[in-house]
């Protein structure tokens, strides 16, 4: 069975960090393509990032809401995907999802910043 | 960027109705395309892929269509389970969402 587990999230405070984990079982995850969506209060779902696998050099993409500020990373060892989020905004607040492939999502972290 | 324009945003229907939701892409997106349900409190949970291709384990009521810039959702015969926020996924190029379709108890 595919499950994804997302965790790190909280309440931060404008310009702080923050660094979500996704633990991931059920598939081969070092030949996964892994994703980081995020949904709005307002429930729009917006694509964060993306990592490719080894095999791709590990390529990575991010949204241009968030390049720069946001990494995403991985450890094959772990079947880990993480996701590294710096100087927050008030807009950052979501629910941060990690996905494989579109298929097989994790139940999300409530990330809130405010003052 | 592609953008995604899903119609309606809100639908109200009966039990046994036959219902049907748009996804409009501003280019062509080679049918990578994908169908989502969202529950209250839930992750999404994809119905339909690559436009037409029934996830395992989903009611044969679901269907979808469509090619180039223009895919549908189907509903054939409404159950009490199915109502539920709807989204559609292009993954042509990255990933761009549609803004959803909330479909109520008329």
């Amino acid at each position: 069975e595919v499950q994804l587990v997302e965790t790190g999230g909280g309440l931060v405070q404008p310009g702080k960090s923050l660094k979500l984990t996704c633990a991931t079982s059920g598939f081969t995850f070092s030949n996964a393509w892994m994703h980081w969506v995020r949904q709005s209060p307002e429930k729009q779902l917006e694509w964060v990032a993306q990592i490719k696998a080894k095999s791709n050099n590990y390529a990575t993409y991010y949204a241009e809401s968030v390049k720069g500020r946001f990494t995403i990373s991985r450890d094959d060892s772990k079947s880990i995907v993480y996701l590294q989020i710096n100087s927050l905004k008030e807009e950052d607040t979501a629910i941060y999802y990690c996905t494989w492939g579109g298929y097989g999502w994790g139940q999300g972290v409530m990330v809130t910043v405010s003052s | 960027d592609i953008q995604m324009t899903q119609s309606p945003s809100f639908l109200s229907a009966s039990v046994g109705d036959r219902v049907t939701i748009n996804c409009k892409a501003s280019q062509n997106i080679n049918k990578y395309l994908n169908w989502y349900q969202q529950k209250l409190g839930e992750a999404p949970k994809r119905l339909i892929y690559n436009t037409n291709n029934l996830q395992t384990g989903i009611p044969s009521r679901f269907s979808g269509s469509g090619s180039g810039t223009d895919y549908t959702l189907t509903i054939s015969s409404l159950q009490p389970e199915d109502f539920a926020t709807y989204f559609c996924l292009q993954h042509n190029s990255f990933y761009t969402f549609g803004a959803g379709t909330k479909l109520e108890l008329k």
